[in-house]
């Protein structure tokens, strides 16, 4: 696709429940980044993954959340027993390679736990 | 701890004028700075990045100053116009793990007036 696409752009959830945040990042990029952004912060790092193994996951705020990406490729964030302290936009971001380059950012996740 | 701050208070000016806008750290040594420019309900946009052993970047009509005594980077908009009216963002990258993982400020707003 032309650019970093995140699906779905909203999704609102009961406590407790379980959701799945998908990215699908720039063909051929092979670094991926998950960031969540509360109101009036800046993005805050959650895990990175080169190809298709997760080589930096330390941003993970608990066991909860999870993410994979089986194929090198698209990305899914999975959170479960969501709580409401979980409420923010969850962006994906991906670049060519990793290191000192730009990164693309999808348009975000926004969560909300109610 | 590590932290990244930029002025907190929304920036106003007349448009034409030139807009400077800080971002100031402690306990970090990044190996480059980047800055994006986030719009409302969108994911941040790259806009310039800047590596520690250079002290200036342009681009049009941006400009990227990285002092790593100071442990700050000052971004400049000349001639500024209404369009330019957005959420800024510095992040910080570390250049040991080559990751491209970023560590971001919370972002000034920047609003030009007609």
């Amino acid at each position: 696709g032309a650019g970093v696409s995140q699906t779905p752009s909203n999704k609102v959830t009961e406590k407790g429940k379980y959701v799945e945040l998908r990215c699908d990042p720039i063909s051929g990029h092979t670094a991926l980044y998950w960031y969540r952004q509360s109101l009036g912060q800046g993005p805050e790092f959650l895990i990175y993954f080169q190809g298709t193994g997760a080589a930096d996951d330390s941003g993970l705020p608990n066991d909860r959340f999870f993410a994979v990406r089986p194929e090198g490729s698209v990305s899914t964030l999975k959170i479960q027993r969501t709580e409401r302290g979980d409420s923010a936009v969850y962006l994906c971001a991906s670049s060519l390679t990793p290191g000192a380059r730009e990164a693309f950012f999808g348009q975000g996740t926004r969560l909300t736990v109610v | 701890s590590q932290k990244i701050e930029q002025n907190s208070e929304a920036l106003n000016i007349q448009e034409g004028k030139t807009a400077t806008l800080t971002c100031n750290y402690t306990n970090y040594s990044p190996a480059y700075l980047q800055w994006y420019r986030q719009d409302p309900g969108r994911g941040p946009v790259f806009l310039l990045l800047i590596r520690e052993n250079e002290k200036e970047k342009r681009k049009e009509r941006l400009k990227v100053t990285f002092d790593t005594t100071l442990k700050q980077s000052l971004f400049h908009i000349t001639a500024s116009q209404p369009a330019d009216s957005a959420t800024y963002l510095c992040a910080l990258g570390k250049g040991s793990s080559n990751t491209g993982k970023l560590i971001f400020g919370q972002g000034t707003t920047l609003q030009v007036k007609p």
